[in-house]
């Protein structure tokens, strides 16, 4: 159980286009979603909190409108990358709380390049 | 900004060595959570700890939940290749809404050549 699916598991996009990317929780419903960003060889940096049915929470420095957050079903959170550079390449990873004590499950990344 | 530090930030194990590392914080922390993450895949959790001295296993994997609140240890016993990957520290910051985790910096365990 608790089982979180991010799409797609890698990308590659020309400089200032838009990429969407989805995570959903596909056998539980989760008001709340953290996307992350990691860098080679770094830890995971939180970007935003997304919750259902509401504005996503963002960290310090992260721009929201360079990265837009929609979460409008208990199931799915989709992040936009928008007028991607290849500053922006990095992978990202979504989370999902389950809904038991600190329960979070993570997908399993997308590589986005930028080119 | 990153309020857990690891140690070491990278290891080299043989196969059938015991295998240490630990996570260390300025501020109290009340739940201590570890991940492994293997190349291009995101964390898996592996232990959870919720209180002050708590020790648990699981399979070959021992945490500690120090007394101070302030420090976890993490601990691998009889390695095999299959354990290679990045260990990481986790926690809600003091404070923090939301319930948004802090990762440490990670430990790289690699194997010895």
């Amino acid at each position: 159980g608790a089982v979180v699916s991010q799409h797609p598991s890698w990308v590659i996009c020309k400089s200032g286009t838009s990429v969407k990317i989805e995570c959903r929780s596909l056998d539980f419903q989760a008001t709340t979603m953290f996307w992350y960003r990691q860098f080679p060889k770094q830890s995971l940096m939180l970007m935003a909190t997304s919750n259902e049915g509401s504005k996503a929470t963002y960290e310090q420095g992260v721009e929201k409108d360079k990265f837009l957050i929609n979460h409008a079903s208990l199931t799915l959170s989709t992040l936009t990358v928008t007028s991607a550079h290849p500053e922006d390449s990095s992978f990202y990873i979504c989370s999902a709380k389950t809904g038991t004590v600190y329960g979070y499950t993570f997908g399993s990344g997308t590589r986005l390049t930028v080119v | 900004g990153q309020q857990l530090n690891q140690s070491p930030q990278s290891m080299f194990i043989q196969e059938g060595e015991d295998v240490s590392m630990n996570c260390t914080s300025s501020s109290i922390f009340n739940t201590w959570l570890w991940y492994k993450q293997d190349p291009g895949e995101g964390p898996v959790l592996l232990i959870a700890l919720y209180k002050a001295g708590e020790l648990t296993s699981n399979g070959r994997l021992t945490a500690q939940f120090g007394i101070t609140r302030k420090d976890s240890f993490l601990n691998i016993s009889a390695s095999i290749p299959s354990d290679v990957g990045i260990y990481f520290c986790a926690g809600p910051p003091p404070g923090a809404a939301g319930n948004k985790l802090t990762f440490g910096g990670g430990t790289r365990v690699l194997v010895k050549p």
